[in-house]
């Protein structure tokens, strides 16, 4: 079946490292995105990319990065810089980046740093 | 961008038709309207989506007003498993695929 894959589910860091975050997508989808979302609140967007080599910052980027080297993977990393880490990290795609293109979302990644 | 409103919560017994309403009254005509809902600790789920035209599928049904300032999503028969939050989001008319997700509704199916 086609659909986006992330990893792990759970996720354990020391405060003071780098950590990276899986996803992979095998929707053939062009645009990909990062979205952070935390205890009884909605989802924020932090990167979003187009296409390939291409990537944008989206609402509270500070402290994160990500790379898209590839169509079907979109990893993002969380560093040392971004002050409150823990969260529920969720990937997600849609087949180009209209508005008549659904968001296709991950199961997610749950970072704990102490 | 168009921004949305919900309830914070709704009940709804087991069987019965869950009518789910949103408020946007800022939307612009090139805007669809999108309903997500997530199951704890799961990602979002896409359920449908319109742009002027009621729209049913599978899942659910989606009646959008004539002027386009509010819609509702229908679940026909409610079961325990469609308890979650439900977002209603409406896409950004630009070239990108932008969504500003809220705090959503959170529907509690009961027995």
């Amino acid at each position: 079946d086609g659909g986006i894959t992330q990893s792990p589910k759970y996720l354990f860091r020391k405060e003071g490292q780098n950590v990276t975050l899986s996803c992979e997508q095998n929707l053939n989808h062009d645009a990909m995105y990062w979205y952070r979302q935390d205890p009884g609140q909605g989802l924020r967007l932090i990167y979003y990319s187009q296409i390939v080599n291409d990537f944008q910052k989206g609402d509270i980027a500070e402290g994160y990065s990500v790379s898209r080297e590839k169509k079907e993977s979109f990893p993002l990393t969380v560093t040392s810089a971004q002050k409150n880490p823990t969260a529920f990290y969720l990937c997600a795609s849609s087949r180009d980046i209209v508005g008549n293109s659904p968001l296709h979302f991950g199961n997610g990644t749950r970072l704990t740093v102490t | 961008d168009a921004k949305t409103t919900q309830p914070p919560s709704m009940d709804c017994a087991e069987g019965r038709a869950a009518n789910l309403p949103c408020n946007h009254s800022t939307i612009s005509g090139n805007e669809y309207v999108y309903w997500y809902r997530q199951i704890h600790s799961q990602g979002p789920q896409y359920i449908i989506h319109g742009l002027k035209n009621n729209e049913t599928n599978e899942m659910a049904s989606l009646i959008i007003t004539e002027d386009r300032k509010s819609s509702t999503l229908i679940l026909p028969h409610a079961t325990l498993r469609d308890t979650a939050v439900y977002y209603c989001i409406v896409s950004p008319d630009h070239n990108f695929n932008k969504f500003y997700f809220g705090s959503g509704t959170k529907l509690n199916v009961k027995p």
